[in-house]
Protein backbone atom coordinates (compact mmCIF):
# COMPACT_ATOMS: atom_id res chain seq x y z
CA UNK A 1 0.00 0.00 0.00
CA UNK A 2 0.91 3.78 -0.19
CA UNK A 3 2.74 5.12 2.66
CA UNK A 4 3.84 8.95 3.43
CA UNK A 5 5.38 8.70 6.84
CA UNK A 6 6.94 11.38 8.90
CA UNK A 7 8.19 11.04 12.72
CA UNK A 8 5.17 11.38 14.97
CA UNK A 9 6.94 11.58 17.76
CA UNK A 10 7.45 15.52 18.71
CA UNK A 11 11.25 16.40 17.93
CA UNK A 12 13.10 18.60 20.54
CA UNK A 13 16.00 20.97 19.60
CA UNK A 14 18.31 23.00 21.69
CA UNK A 15 17.99 26.63 19.72
CA UNK A 16 20.88 27.41 17.39
CA UNK A 17 21.29 23.92 16.32
CA UNK A 18 20.47 22.20 13.39
CA UNK A 19 16.84 20.51 12.90
CA UNK A 20 16.27 17.73 11.15
CA UNK A 21 13.16 16.38 10.06
CA UNK A 22 12.39 13.24 7.91
CA UNK A 23 10.05 12.03 5.47
CA UNK A 24 9.74 8.75 3.93
CA UNK A 25 7.28 7.62 1.36
CA UNK A 26 6.61 4.18 -0.35
CA UNK A 27 4.74 2.47 -3.46
CA UNK A 28 4.98 6.20 -4.67
CA UNK A 29 7.23 7.91 -8.02
CA UNK A 30 6.53 11.26 -7.07
CA UNK A 31 6.94 14.28 -9.37
CA UNK A 32 8.13 16.87 -6.75
CA UNK A 33 7.52 16.84 -2.86
CA UNK A 34 6.83 20.15 -0.95
CA UNK A 35 7.50 21.16 3.00
CA UNK A 36 4.76 23.08 4.68
CA UNK A 37 4.80 24.66 8.56
CA UNK A 38 1.50 24.95 10.39
CA UNK A 39 0.92 26.87 13.47
CA UNK A 40 -1.36 25.45 16.08
CA UNK A 41 -5.38 27.41 14.79
CA UNK A 42 -4.02 28.20 11.14
CA UNK A 43 -3.69 26.22 7.86
CA UNK A 44 -0.25 24.89 6.31
CA UNK A 45 1.83 27.69 4.79
CA UNK A 46 4.45 26.48 1.92
CA UNK A 47 7.98 26.42 2.59
CA UNK A 48 9.96 24.60 -0.71
CA UNK A 49 9.21 22.74 -3.27
CA UNK A 50 12.09 20.27 -4.81
CA UNK A 51 11.21 18.16 -8.20
CA UNK A 52 12.47 14.68 -8.55
CA UNK A 53 15.80 15.86 -10.73
CA UNK A 54 16.77 18.01 -8.08
CA UNK A 55 18.57 16.57 -5.36
CA UNK A 56 19.01 19.70 -2.96
CA UNK A 57 17.01 23.41 -2.36
CA UNK A 58 17.98 26.17 0.16
CA UNK A 59 15.50 28.54 0.84
CA UNK A 60 17.32 31.44 3.22
CA UNK A 61 18.16 29.02 6.86
CA UNK A 62 15.88 26.29 5.41
CA UNK A 63 17.69 23.28 2.86
CA UNK A 64 15.65 20.23 1.66
CA UNK A 65 16.92 16.88 0.11
CA UNK A 66 15.02 14.21 -2.01
CA UNK A 67 16.42 10.88 -2.31
CA UNK A 68 14.56 8.82 -4.66
CA UNK A 69 16.65 6.05 -4.36
CA UNK A 70 15.75 6.18 -0.63
CA UNK A 71 12.19 7.51 -0.90
CA UNK A 72 13.34 10.12 1.23
CA UNK A 73 12.96 13.99 1.64
CA UNK A 74 15.20 15.59 4.70
CA UNK A 75 14.03 19.28 6.33
CA UNK A 76 17.00 21.12 7.88
CA UNK A 77 16.51 24.19 9.79
CA UNK A 78 20.05 25.29 10.42
CA UNK A 79 20.47 28.26 13.51
CA UNK A 80 16.76 27.22 14.61
CA UNK A 81 14.71 29.42 16.36
CA UNK A 82 11.78 29.09 19.03
CA UNK A 83 9.72 31.35 16.72
CA UNK A 84 10.72 27.88 14.14
CA UNK A 85 8.46 25.79 16.79
CA UNK A 86 5.58 24.10 14.57
CA UNK A 87 4.56 21.18 13.00
CA UNK A 88 5.88 20.63 9.63
CA UNK A 89 4.07 18.74 6.55
CA UNK A 90 5.43 16.96 3.52
CA UNK A 91 3.35 16.56 0.52
CA UNK A 92 4.30 14.50 -2.20
CA UNK A 93 2.74 14.87 -6.04
CA UNK A 94 1.58 11.49 -7.32
CA UNK A 95 -1.59 11.77 -9.34
CA UNK A 96 -2.90 14.15 -6.58
CA UNK A 97 -1.02 16.05 -3.72
CA UNK A 98 -0.47 13.68 -0.83
CA UNK A 99 0.18 15.15 2.80
CA UNK A 100 2.07 12.99 5.49
CA UNK A 101 0.39 13.80 9.25
CA UNK A 102 3.57 16.26 10.39
CA UNK A 103 6.16 16.47 12.68
CA UNK A 104 6.03 19.03 15.69
CA UNK A 105 9.43 20.69 16.36
CA UNK A 106 10.06 22.56 19.71
CA UNK A 107 13.00 24.64 19.50
CA UNK A 108 13.93 24.68 22.88
CA UNK A 109 15.76 28.13 24.10
CA UNK B 1 -3.74 41.82 -1.55
CA UNK B 2 -4.70 38.48 -2.59
CA UNK B 3 -5.99 35.75 -0.13
CA UNK B 4 -8.56 32.54 0.47
CA UNK B 5 -11.15 32.94 3.43
CA UNK B 6 -13.13 30.62 4.80
CA UNK B 7 -16.42 30.95 6.60
CA UNK B 8 -17.91 30.19 9.48
CA UNK B 9 -14.32 30.06 11.37
CA UNK B 10 -16.39 27.81 14.07
CA UNK B 11 -19.50 26.42 13.56
CA UNK B 12 -21.45 23.77 15.71
CA UNK B 13 -24.57 21.96 14.59
CA UNK B 14 -26.41 19.07 15.46
CA UNK B 15 -26.66 15.54 13.97
CA UNK B 16 -28.42 15.13 10.32
CA UNK B 17 -28.57 18.62 9.70
CA UNK B 18 -27.77 20.15 6.22
CA UNK B 19 -24.45 22.52 6.99
CA UNK B 20 -22.36 24.52 4.05
CA UNK B 21 -19.08 25.50 4.59
CA UNK B 22 -17.48 28.82 2.60
CA UNK B 23 -14.17 28.92 1.07
CA UNK B 24 -13.71 32.02 -1.26
CA UNK B 25 -10.60 32.93 -3.01
CA UNK B 26 -9.19 36.25 -4.94
CA UNK B 27 -5.84 34.95 -6.37
CA UNK B 28 -8.04 34.09 -9.72
CA UNK B 29 -6.61 30.22 -9.03
CA UNK B 30 -8.07 27.66 -11.28
CA UNK B 31 -7.71 24.62 -8.44
CA UNK B 32 -9.55 24.37 -5.25
CA UNK B 33 -9.64 21.84 -2.46
CA UNK B 34 -11.10 20.48 0.36
CA UNK B 35 -9.24 18.70 3.31
CA UNK B 36 -9.96 17.66 7.09
CA UNK B 37 -7.61 17.39 9.10
CA UNK B 38 -8.05 15.20 12.50
CA UNK B 39 -5.65 13.89 15.10
CA UNK B 40 -3.76 10.76 14.20
CA UNK B 41 -5.14 11.27 10.36
CA UNK B 42 -2.84 14.83 9.25
CA UNK B 43 -4.76 16.43 6.09
CA UNK B 44 -7.17 14.23 3.88
CA UNK B 45 -8.38 15.67 1.09
CA UNK B 46 -12.34 15.11 0.50
CA UNK B 47 -12.96 17.06 -2.84
CA UNK B 48 -11.69 19.14 -5.49
CA UNK B 49 -11.94 21.34 -8.26
CA UNK B 50 -9.32 22.16 -11.56
CA UNK B 51 -12.22 25.18 -12.98
CA UNK B 52 -15.59 26.01 -13.40
CA UNK B 53 -18.12 23.10 -13.19
CA UNK B 54 -15.34 20.62 -12.52
CA UNK B 55 -15.90 18.77 -9.35
CA UNK B 56 -14.04 15.35 -8.36
CA UNK B 57 -13.50 13.09 -5.52
CA UNK B 58 -10.92 12.74 -2.72
CA UNK B 59 -9.87 10.30 -0.77
CA UNK B 60 -12.59 10.92 2.13
CA UNK B 61 -16.12 12.10 -0.16
CA UNK B 62 -18.85 10.34 1.39
CA UNK B 63 -21.32 12.45 3.19
CA UNK B 64 -20.28 15.63 1.54
CA UNK B 65 -20.56 17.54 -2.00
CA UNK B 66 -19.43 20.89 -3.88
CA UNK B 67 -20.21 22.88 -6.58
CA UNK B 68 -17.97 25.27 -8.44
CA UNK B 69 -20.07 27.50 -9.97
CA UNK B 70 -17.17 30.82 -10.52
CA UNK B 71 -13.74 30.57 -10.11
CA UNK B 72 -13.90 32.35 -7.04
CA UNK B 73 -15.55 30.06 -4.62
CA UNK B 74 -16.01 26.12 -3.44
CA UNK B 75 -18.66 25.86 -0.70
CA UNK B 76 -18.46 21.86 0.61
CA UNK B 77 -21.85 20.95 2.04
CA UNK B 78 -22.30 18.14 4.19
CA UNK B 79 -25.52 16.75 2.93
CA UNK B 80 -26.72 15.49 6.94
CA UNK B 81 -24.03 15.60 9.20
CA UNK B 82 -22.64 12.84 11.23
CA UNK B 83 -20.36 13.33 14.53
CA UNK B 84 -17.79 11.09 12.43
CA UNK B 85 -17.73 14.73 10.80
CA UNK B 86 -16.54 16.55 13.74
CA UNK B 87 -13.26 17.85 12.26
CA UNK B 88 -11.18 21.04 11.09
CA UNK B 89 -11.71 21.73 7.32
CA UNK B 90 -9.20 23.82 5.36
CA UNK B 91 -10.10 24.99 1.94
CA UNK B 92 -6.70 25.67 -0.60
CA UNK B 93 -6.28 26.83 -3.75
CA UNK B 94 -3.54 26.64 -6.34
CA UNK B 95 -2.46 27.51 -9.80
CA UNK B 96 -1.29 24.25 -11.09
CA UNK B 97 -0.74 21.74 -8.69
CA UNK B 98 2.79 23.28 -7.02
CA UNK B 99 2.38 25.37 -4.30
CA UNK B 100 -1.36 25.18 -2.03
CA UNK B 101 -2.25 28.29 -0.35
CA UNK B 102 -4.42 27.44 3.00
CA UNK B 103 -7.43 29.35 3.79
CA UNK B 104 -8.01 29.42 8.19
CA UNK B 105 -9.71 26.79 8.68
CA UNK B 106 -13.18 26.05 10.15
CA UNK B 107 -13.63 23.81 13.14
CA UNK B 108 -16.78 21.96 12.76
CA UNK B 109 -18.42 20.10 16.03
CA UNK B 110 -21.67 17.93 14.67
CA UNK B 111 -23.41 17.09 17.70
Amino acid sequence: SQKIEQNSEALNIQEGKTATLTCNYTNYSPAYLQWYRQDPGRGPVFLLLIRENEKEKRKERLKVTFDTTLKQSLFHITASQPADSATYLCALRDDKIIFGKGTRLHILP
Amino acid sequence: DAEITQSPRHKITETGRQVTLACHQTWNHNNMFWYRQDLGHGLRLIHYSYGVQDTNKGEVSDGYSVSRSNTEDLPLTLESAASSQTSVYFCASSWGEDTQYFGPGTRLTVL
